[in-house]
């Protein structure tokens, strides 16, 4: 009974190098949702996708960020030309497509720029 | 669009004391809410969810929380608290979309 799983936990990477950060949702369910969180912030919202699908990106930043959730494998976050401002905890959450259900959350990526 | 409001981003309490965590939401249809607990460095942790039915609604680790339609508000309280509760605490607001809205969160601290 897997529940969302990240990774990695942890990510290193220089000022100029791509981050790729991978999410399994927990078995059932369709829908992805990334967040970002930063020190003493709450949580911001990024994307939420469905197979094959963007629902809503309205908090991903224009340039650089990009998601995607395949047929099949984990959903990938994707940060190009990572810059010192991308340090933060990213989050994964999953649900189904049901109303009233929870989101379920992985324990995060946790992204450091060098 | 929802959004949800938590009154006060760090609430400090004595070991035994009540807890009280605030939050609001603005909704025009009643919408699901839920709370979550976040401990360092681990993912957020479902405490407890109201969808229809009893306003009253009991979560894990002695927490409760009140649904008031009136004053759309989900507060979530502890009768005592200890010291394991001192914890991030996220309010939650789920749309017919499946579009979830979360509050800034509140950090509890709790004093021994």
């Amino acid at each position: 009974n897997a529940g969302v799983m990240q990774n990695p936990r942890h990510l290193v990477r220089r000022r100029g190098q791509e981050a790729r950060l991978r999410c399994s949702p927990m078995k059932g369910h369709s829908h992805v949702y990334w967040y970002r969180q930063l020190p003493e912030e709450g949580l911001k919202f990024m994307v939420y996708l469905q197979k094959e699908n963007i629902i809503d990106e309205s908090g991903m930043p224009k340039e650089r960020f990009s998601a995607e959730f395949p047929k099949e494998g984990p959903s990938i976050l994707r940060i190009q030309q990572v810059v010192r401002g991308d340090s933060a905890a990213y989050f994964c959450a999953s649900s189904p497509f049901r109303d009233n259900q929870p989101q379920h959350f992985g324990d995060g990526t946790r992204l450091s720029i060098l | 669009a929802q959004s949800v409001t938590q009154l006060g981003s760090h609430v400090s309490v004595s070991e035994g004391a009540l807890v009280l965590l605030r939050c609001n939401y603005s909704s025009s249809v009643p919408p699901y809410l839920f709370w979550y607990v976040q401990y360092p460095n681990q993912g957020l942790q479902l405490l407890l969810k109201y969808t229809t039915g009893a306003t009253l609604v009991k979560g894990i680790n002695g927490f409760e929380a009140e649904f008031k339609k009136s004053e759309t508000s989900f507060h979530l309280t502890k009768p005592s608290a200890h010291m394991s509760d001192a914890a991030e605490y996220f309010c939650a607001v789920q749309n017919t979309g499946n579009q979830f809205y979360f509050g800034t969160g509140t950090s509890l601290t709790v004093i021994p």
